[in-house]
């Protein structure tokens, strides 16, 4: 299965700032993933990014708070942009897997917004 | 809508135990189920997954089997140590559109000596 690499693994930030997450993956994959998982609760599917078109988002979440990059078939970016305490979760990347594989994520983001 | 419901937790149990956690779904077609786990301070690790009715996926002792009749795909293993303390999250894939994972509420899972 695929390896992500997900940084930076926490950060702590000011209230309005941005912060942008990296994922990396050692093999090229069609769509990656980003979920939100807010403290002691379950993961919500932010958006889905297929390189060479614009993100999708799910209900809730929009593209001027969460921007996406995905350049190319191994990196994607999510921004946490104008950050609030409400913002404080851990962020997650995923990928699909081969077949019937289920899905790999990265190890996490654990932003704090103080 | 397709949901996920798992058991509320904290479960907690003794060494050697027998552990289930339940896991009930709906959704539209034939989705693939899959269990997850997150040990403290880590991300999701892939625990086993089923892709068709009747199917059983099994790993590191725990098992889940796909019951579509009762859209259940509860997680079983038959004696819990002190490292299975974790979340456990069930999650379905219904193939449809982008493919994206559903996930359940978690279930925190307490092993004690």
């Amino acid at each position: 299965s695929a390896v992500i690499s997900q940084k930076p693994s926490r950060d702590i930030c000011q209230r309005g700032t941005s912060l942008t997450i990296q994922c990396q993956v050692d093999s090229q994959v069609t769509m990656m993933f980003w979920y939100r998982q807010q403290p002691g609760q379950s993961l919500t599917l932010i958006a889905t990014a297929n390189q060479g078109s614009e993100a999708t988002y799910e209900s809730g979440f929009v593209i001027d708070k969460f921007p996406i990059s995905r350049p190319n078939l191994t990196f994607s970016t999510l921004t946490v942009s104008n950050m609030s305490p409400e913002d404080s979760s851990i962020y997650l990347c995923s990928v699909e897997g081969q077949g019937a594989d289920g899905y790999t994520f990265g190890s996490g983001t654990r932003l704090t917004v103080v | 809508g397709n949901s996920v419901t798992q058991m509320e937790g904290p479960v907690t149990l003794s060494e050697e135990a027998f552990l289930t956690i339940n896991c009930t779904y709906t959704a539209t077609g034939y989705p693939s189920l899959f269990w997850y786990v997150q040990y403290p301070g880590e991300g999701l690790q892939l625990l086993l997954k089923a892709t068709k009715a009747d199917d059983k996926g099994s790993n590191k002792g725990f098992e889940a089997t796909y019951r579509k009749e009762t859209t259940s795909f509860h997680l079983e293993k038959g004696s819990v140590q002190v490292s299975d303390s974790a979340v456990y999250f069930c999650a379905l894939r219904t193939g449809r559109g982008y493919n994206k994972l559903i996930f359940g509420a978690g279930t925190r899972l307490a092993v004690h000596p």
